[in-house]
Formats: C-alpha cells, structure tokens, sequence
C-alpha cells in the first residue's frame, strides 16, 4: 500500500523559515519525480514544485522560485521542502504527491499557518 | 502558463441526472487529469490521461476531450458523488489545476 506521510508544519512568523519533509513507502520511491502542492484555507489546489526520481531536475512555481527549494534523500524515502523568506500568503495545507505527470497518491498534508 | 477554466463553479444534481463538468485550457495540453475532494480530505486521482478510470472508481464516471477541451461526465449522479472536482495539466510546467467545481446533491 502506498502511503506519503508528511510533516514539519506549524505557526510561524512572517519572514522565518520551515522544513517539510515527507515520507513515502509501499513503492520504489526512487523511481517516481515526487511534487509538493498545497491549498490554501478554502482555496484550491497550487502545484509548487518538482523534483526528478534522481535530483537531476527540479520545477517550481513563480510563486515560490527562489524562496522554496525542493530535494529529496533516496536512501531514506524522503521527499523534503525548505521554506525561507514565508509571507502570509504562503499560509497553507501541504502536501507530497507522487508524479511525474499527475499525482496518484497524496499524504494527508502538512498545515503551515504564517501570521505574526 | 497554461491556464485551465473549470465550469460550472457551482452546480446541483438530482439522483439519477447526469452531469458534465468542463475544463478548458488556454493552450492545447495532451491529457488532461481529474481529482475529486471532500471536505476536510486530501484530493484523490479519479482520471487520468483524460479517460483512464483511477483504480477503485466507479464506471458510471467518464472523461473525453482533447486539445484545450476537456470534460468529466457522470453517467448517473449519486449521492456519493458530491465532492469538488478539480483538471490538472502536466503537459508543461508550471503545471496547473482547474479552480474547481464543487457539485452539490440537489
């Protein structure tokens, strides 16, 4: 059974930064691109970055470039996201979906909330 | 970017009604995917590559369409059905979603 589990989220204030990571299991993760998305409180849905089975390639969303890095560690299963400079907007539920090209499985979602 | 409108935003069905829910994309995209979200749960693949059925759903669901038209049909609305339904694009990035039609049991 393929299960994604993410965690790392929280309160934190404008400007500060968070990981996230998300740990996969029940397929070969090292074969599958992995993606972030998230969802704002009664928003839809935001893709915001990939990241190729091997790191060899990595996408993200205007919204993010440059602030959010994506990677991943093979040997452990984990997809991570590093989040610097976090803005209110920024305010979300997370989550780690497996690609490459459309996501079939998703974790149940981190909630980072950025609010001074 | 390729931009993907969803229509209705909003719309009722009856038990039994068929339903059609439309996403269009402002560039022509190969495939197009469909999720489905309840309240309070993460979404779910329901079709992908525009007509293949995720594993578990039920037949009287259907996807069609092609270039920038792309369209989800319910065969025969029940009441497990109402949920919001979100298209996705991965035929170029950045990719996108659809902002959604949430559909409500009449």
């Amino acid at each position: 059974e393929v299960q994604l589990v993410e965690s790392g989220g929280g309160l934190v204030k404008p400007g500060s930064s968070l990981k996230l990571s998300c740990v996969a299991s029940g397929f070969t993760f090292s074969s599958y691109g992995m993606h972030w998305i998230r969802q704002a409180p009664k928003k839809g849905l935001e893709w915001i970055t990939l990241i190729y089975y091997d790191s060899s390639n990595k996408y993200y969303a205007d919204s993010v470039k440059g602030r959010f890095t994506i990677s991943r560690d093979n040997s452990k299963n984990t997809l991570y996201l590093e989040m610097n400079s976090l803005r209110s907007e920024d305010t979300a539920m997370y989550y780690c979906a497996k690609g490459p090209f459309w996501f079939a499985y998703w974790g149940q979602g981190t909630l980072v909330t950025v609010s001074s | 970017e390729i931009v993907l409108t969803q229509s209705p935003t909003t719309m009722a069905a009856s038990p039994g009604e068929k339903v059609t829910l439309t996403c269009r994309a402002s560039s022509s995209v190969t495939y197009m995917h469909w999720y489905q979200q309840r309240s309070g749960t993460s979404p779910k693949l329901w079709i992908y590559e525009t007509s293949k059925l995720a594993s578990g759903i039920p037949n009287r669901f259907s996807g069609s369409g092609s270039g920038t038209s792309y369209s989800l049909t319910i065969n025969s609305m029940e009441t497990e059905d109402a949920a919001t339904y979100y298209c996705q694009q991965g035929s170029s990035y950045p990719y996108t979603f659809g902002a959604g039609t949430k559909l409500e049991l009449k």
